[in-house]
């Protein structure tokens, strides 16, 4: 079956970097893109981006464009990704999902979810 | 960027209940829309794709209908292990958006 593991619980100062992963199991990755979609606590869901399995292509969130980075390691089977110059609104729960295609474009929705990475940025 | 607009923002109802939530775009959006369950503690679900199929797994309590700009998630018969939030996403154009949210609870 179809697993996203992600890494676990950071902790931040402002300013400062992190790099979350999530590991996919159970389905070919290169086939399919991921997405990262973040939840600051008792907040809604923003998307972040996503990014291509097959070939790395990108597409980022215009407000986090400069910020955010996200690659993948087709031999490990996992996405990475970096947000840079974290404030303190950066705290946040970080999921990544596979992102599934419908038979018409364009037509994809998040079909499987990592079980999310709690970033906390505190000074 | 797509406004999506969820409503209500929270609602008790009682288990066999009919429950609807609506979703509204700030703009046409086809019927590039789908629904997510959010339960506490977890990752968020897909129930519905395309505005009105059923992702595979899902319940046939839970249907979704509408099209352009106007949208609505149904349950038939309210459940207690329907008590989460749920989430409607427009795919239309990016950024991709979601709505706010809906609190569903049990009375």
């Amino acid at each position: 079956q179809v697993q996203l593991v992600q890494s676990g619980a950071e902790v931040r100062k402002p300013g400062a970097s992190v790099k979350v992963s999530c590991k996919a199991s159970g389905y070919t990755f290169t086939t399919y893109s991921l997405t990262w979609v973040r939840q600051a606590p008792g907040q809604g869901l923003e998307w972040m981006g996503w990014i291509s399995g097959y070939n790395g292509h990108t597409n980022y969130a215009q407000k986090l464009q400069g910020r955010v980075t996200m690659t993948i390691d087709t031999a490990t089977s996992t996405a990475y990704m970096e947000l840079r110059s974290l404030r303190s609104d950066d705290t946040a729960l970080y999921y990544c999902a596979r992102r599934q295609m419908g038979a018409t474009i364009p037509s994809n929705w998040f079909d499987s979810w990592g079980q999310g990475t709690l970033v906390t940025v505190s000074s | 960027d797509i406004q999506m607009t969820q409503s209500p923002s929270s609602l008790s109802a009682t288990v066999g209940d009919r429950v609807t939530i609506t979703c509204q775009a700030s703009q046409d959006i086809n019927n590039y829309l789908n629904w997510y369950q959010q339960k506490p503690g977890k990752a968020p679900k897909v129930l519905i794709y395309d505005a009105s199929s059923l992702e595979r797994g899902v319940p046939s309590r839970f249907s979704g209908s509408g099209s352009g700009t106007d949208f609505t998630l149904t349950i038939s018969s309210l459940q207690p292990e329907d008590i989460a939030t749920y989430y409607c996403q427009q795919y239309d154009s990016l950024p991709i958006t979601f709505g706010q949210g809906t609190r569903l609870d049990i009375k």
